[in-house]
């Protein structure tokens, strides 16, 4: 079945600097990939679409400087967070769509827990 | 636009219960419904979709039927057990190539022996 992989599960990192999230496809090729926020107890809060080659699309009241998305290849795409700030301390999911076939769903990493201290 | 309504949690049953959890949604066209399970400190699992009017889709004992008249999703189990034990959320996909899934708020579930 279709598997992606995110990395790092966790990390801590001090406030200002910044965090890079990456998302892989392992067998399959992706071309759209959407990361999503969560805080806690809380749903995912869709905060990009990402594709393939392309300017990723921010949702509504995303810093499209602060959460610096890339797509460069079929298989991987980063999330970094810049000059990160306790109040972007939160749970950081990805999911991916395949190139080839559309089963309706995508598939999800399993998150990334970041926490500025 | 789109949404996903679920009950409000959390819930808490006993080993072997019924469960239901309700789901309901507001879209344009024919969207596709899914149920996505979350354990701690991990990310979304798929538990169950169905893609169009009355199909139920059916995954290690859970079920959901599609239903457009009621534009629900209710989830059910005949019999939890304690690994059942997690966070579900019901989310819909509208039509498009790249559409993209919109979330309920998500309900906790815990199972107690």
């Amino acid at each position: 079945g279709a598997v992606v992989s995110q990395h790092p599960s966790r990390v801590i990192c001090k406030s200002g600097t910044s965090v890079k999230i990456e998302c892989r496809s392992l067998d399959f090729q992706a071309t759209t990939m959407f990361w999503y926020r969560q805080f806690p107890k809380q749903s995912l809060m869709l905060m990009a679409t990402s594709n393939e080659g392309s300017k990723a699309t921010y949702e509504q009241g995303v810093e499209k400087d602060k959460f610096l998305i890339n797509h460069a290849s079929l298989t991987l795409s980063t999330l970094t967070v810049t000059s990160a700030h306790p109040e972007d301390s939160s749970f950081y999911i990805c999911s991916a769509k395949p190139a080839l076939v559309d089963n309706y769903g995508y598939t999800f990493g399993s998150g990334t827990r970041l926490t500025v201290v | 636009g789109d949404s996903v309504t679920q009950m409000e949690g959390p819930v808490t049953l006993s080993e072997e219960a019924f469960l239901t959890i309700n789901c309901t949604y507001t879209a344009t066209g024919y969207p596709s419904l899914f149920w996505y399970v979350q354990y701690p400190g991990e990310g979304l699992q798929l538990l169950l979709k169905a893609t169009k009017a009355d199909d139920k889709g059916s995954n290690k004992g859970f079920e959901a039927t599609y239903r457009k008249e009621t534009t629900s999703f209710h989830l059910e189990k005949g019999s939890v057990q304690v690994s059942d034990s997690a966070v579900y959320f019901c989310a819909l996909r509208g039509t498009g190539a790249n559409s993209k899934l919109t979330f309920g708020k998500g309900i906790t579930l815990s199972v107690r022996p």
